[in-house]
This record gives C-alpha cells, structure tokens and sequence, in this order.
C-alpha cells in the first residue's frame, strides 16, 4: 500500500513563475490536508480538502495561492507569482474518510526554493 | 480551540540517556494527542497517539507518552536514547471531527556520542 505520494520533491522557481506541486493521498483516503514548514518553523496549516470540495482553507494566504482536489487524480497546490518568502517545504497528508481519531498519514515534502 | 505547545526547541542528551521531551495542549473537549518524527528532509512519520482509551501509551522505536489530563500535558520519552534518535519532533492535536490537527513549532533532539 504506496504511502502518501507527493511530487516535485525539489522545485525551483524564479520569482514571479508558478508552482504546481502534486499530492496524491495513500489509497482509501478521501481527506488531503496541506501544511507548509518554513526554516526553523513549525507545520502551519494552510488547507484542507475533500474530493471536489474545500473543507477548511483559513490557513491560505489571500492571495496567490489556491488548493484543489478533483474528482480524478491528485490534489494540486498552486501558488502564483512565487516570491522569494514562498521558499518553503510543502507537506501533504491524508486521512481515511471516517476522520474521528484518525492519524494524518504525510507524504516526503515538497522543497520550493524560489530564486 | 485546539493548541499545543513544545518547551524547549533544541534538546540534547547523551547517548543512553532519558530523553524527556515536553508538551502542553490547550482544549476546550477531550483531545486527540499525537507525536510525530521527521528526520532531515523527509516527511513526518507517526511516533504514537492517544485516543482516550490508555492514559500510557506505547508507540515505535522504543517511545511512550503519557497523557495527563490534570497537567494538560503529553510528555514524550524514551528511557534510553540512541544516536538514531536524532531528529525533529513534533506533538499535534487535533479535534474530535480531524478537521484540523495542531503543530507545535517542533524540537530538535541531538544525541552526543
């Protein structure tokens, strides 16, 4: 049973290009959560997903960035006009669809080094 | 609202000795407790988690926490520390719906020879 699948692993960006980054959740799992970790930092949530819907996106910045979870494939986070503050690694985690003391499985990260 | 707190970002410890590393949640209902592990450049993997049923709970590599209600706290340890201990850890809380987990800001644990 593949784990929490997540690409890029490494991504650089010059400032004012998009970055994709893919997540595609462990088998079963219908719930996609994704945090970023900036150096020295803690995991700040930023959304939480279920297929074709947004459960939870406080933890967005306004602007630039926007998550998805379609029906077929994986879930994407978008960010924007990446900036040189957006350098961060990217996690993905998922949970099984009866969420009630769950664990959150993660996937390896994404690393997004905008230059 | 869910929160945790984690005393002490960087802990360091011989090699077999206790390691004790320290966490407080804040919850308004009865919480989910977690530790988690990551190692450098990977993601996090799950050390162990409390759901209400043992107040001690085991998990792998040896670690166990323990969850007391009366201290809000959610204390990890191991009684002898490895140098493969080495690591990032981080304790979460999430509510009962899993709609959110809650990341403390991490410590860094360093094992010395």
């Amino acid at each position: 049973n593949a784990g929490v699948m997540q690409n890029p692993r490494h991504l650089v960006r010059r400032r004012g290009q998009e970055a994709r980054l893919r997540c595609s959740p462990m088998k079963g799992h219908s719930h996609v959560y994704w945090y970023r970790q900036l150096p020295e930092e803690g995991l700040k949530f930023m959304v939480y997903l279920q297929k074709e819907n947004i459960i939870d996106e406080s933890g967005m910045p306004k602007e630039r960035f926007s998550a998805e979870f379609p029906k077929e494939g994986p879930s994407i986070l978008r960010i924007q006009q990446v900036v040189r503050g957006d350098s961060a690694a990217y996690f993905c985690a998922s949970s099984p669809p009866n969420r009630s003391g769950n664990t959150i499985y993660f996937g390896e990260g994404s690393w997004l080094t905008v230059v | 609202a869910q929160s945790v707190t984690q005393l002490g970002s960087h802990v360091s410890v011989s090699e077999g000795a206790l390691v004790l590393l320290r966490c407080n949640y804040s919850s308004s209902v009865p919480p989910y407790l977690f530790w988690y592990v990551q190692y450098p450049n990977q993601g996090l993997q799950l050390l162990l988690k409390y759901t209400s049923a043992a107040t001690l709970v085991k998990g792998i590599n040896g670690f166990e926490a323990e969850f007391k209600k009366s201290e809000t706290s959610f204390h990890l340890t191991k009684p002898s520390a490895h140098m493969s201990d080495a690591a990032e850890y981080f304790c979460a809380v999430s509510d009962q719906l899993g709609n959110q987990f809650y990341f403390g800001t991490g410590t860094s644990l360093t094992v010395i020879p």
